[in-house]
C-alpha cells in the first residue's frame, strides 16, 4: 500500500465549478499537510500548508485535514481556467528537524474549462 | 534574483556522457533537496542535505552524485545513466516548517 494515496484523474469542470481534491494516507505519524500546484514546465508551488487537523481558508481555496480518517482535502471555490494544473498533496511527520522529507501523492490533473 | 533556480532547463545527454544539473537558492534557507518526478509517479526523494552535510541517500544509484558546496548551491552530477532516468529533476529548498520551495526543474533525456 502506498504512503499517500492521491487519484489522479484527469478531473474536467465547467468554469465556476467547486472542485474538491483528496488524498488519503497510511502513516499516523503525519501532522503537517501541504498542498501544490503545478502548472506544465514548472516546479510546483505552495499553495496551503496545515498542521493536524482543522481546515484553512485562503481565498478561494480551502484545505480540510481529518487526522482520524487520515483524510485531507483541498476545496477550489468558482473555478478558473487558470487554476487549470497538477494539484500534489504533501505530507510529514512531526519527529526530528523541519528540513524532513516530505512524501507526495501521484498528484491530480485538473482541467477548468471556460 | 530570487527563489530557487535550476539550470539548464532542458538536457539531452547519452548514456556514455557526463554532465550536471545546478541549483541556486537566494532565500537563506539551511536544506536543499533533489527530487525526480516520473509520469504517473509521486515526486521520487533523492538527497537530503541539511548545513550542506548529506541527510539522506533515498538508495539512488550511484551514477547519480550530488554536491552541496555550501548552502545555496546544489549540484547533481550524472553519468553513465540509462533511459529509464528520463524525468523532470526537481530542486527544493527549505529553511522553516511552512513547506518547500522548488526550482522550475531540469527536463532530463538519456537517449
Amino acid at each position: 500500500q502506498k504512503e499517500v494515496e492521491q487519484d489522479p484523474g484527469p478531473l474536467s469542470v465547467p468554469e465556476g465549478a467547486i472542485v474538491s481534491l483528496n488524498c488519503t494516507y497510511s502513516n499516523s505519524a503525519f501532522q503537517y499537510f501541504m498542498w501544490y500546484r503545478q502548472y506544465s514546465r514548472k516546479g510546483p508551488e505552495l499553495l496551503m500548508y496545515t498542521y493536524s487537523s482543522g481546515n484553512k481558508e485562503d481565498g478561494r481555496f480551502t484545505a480540510q485535514v481529518d487526522k482520524s480518517s487520515k483524510y485531507i482535502s483541498l476545496f477550489i471555490r468558482d473555478s478558473q481556467p487558470s487554476d487549470s494544473a497538477t494539484y500534489l498533496c504533501a505530507m510529514r511527520n512531526a519527529g526530528g528537524t523541519s528540513y524532513g522529507k516530505l512524501t507526495f501523492g501521484q498528484g491530480t490533473i485538473l482541467t477548468v474549462h471556460p | 534574483e530570487t527563489g530557487v533556480t535550476q539550470t539548464p532547463r532542458h538536457l539531452v545527454m547519452g548514456m556514455t556522457n557526463k554532465k550536471s544539473l545546478k541549483c541556486e537558492q537566494h532565500l537563506g534557507h539551511n536544506a536543499m533537496y533533489w527530487y525526480k518526478q516520473s509520469a504517473k509517479k509521486p515526486l521520487e526523494l533523492m538527497f537530503v542535505y541539511n548545513f550542506k552535510e548529506q541527510t539522506e541517500n533515498n538508495s539512488v544509484p550511484s551514477r547519480f552524485s550530488p554536491e552541496c558546496p555550501n548552502s545555496s548551491h546544489l549540484f547533481l552530477h550524472l553519468h553513465t545513466l540509462q533511459p529509464e532516468d528520463s524525468a523532470l529533476y526537481l530542486c527544493a529548498s527549505t529553511g522553516d516548517s511552512q513547506g518547500y520551495t522548488f526550482g522550475s526543474g531540469t527536463r532530463l533525456t538519456v537517449v
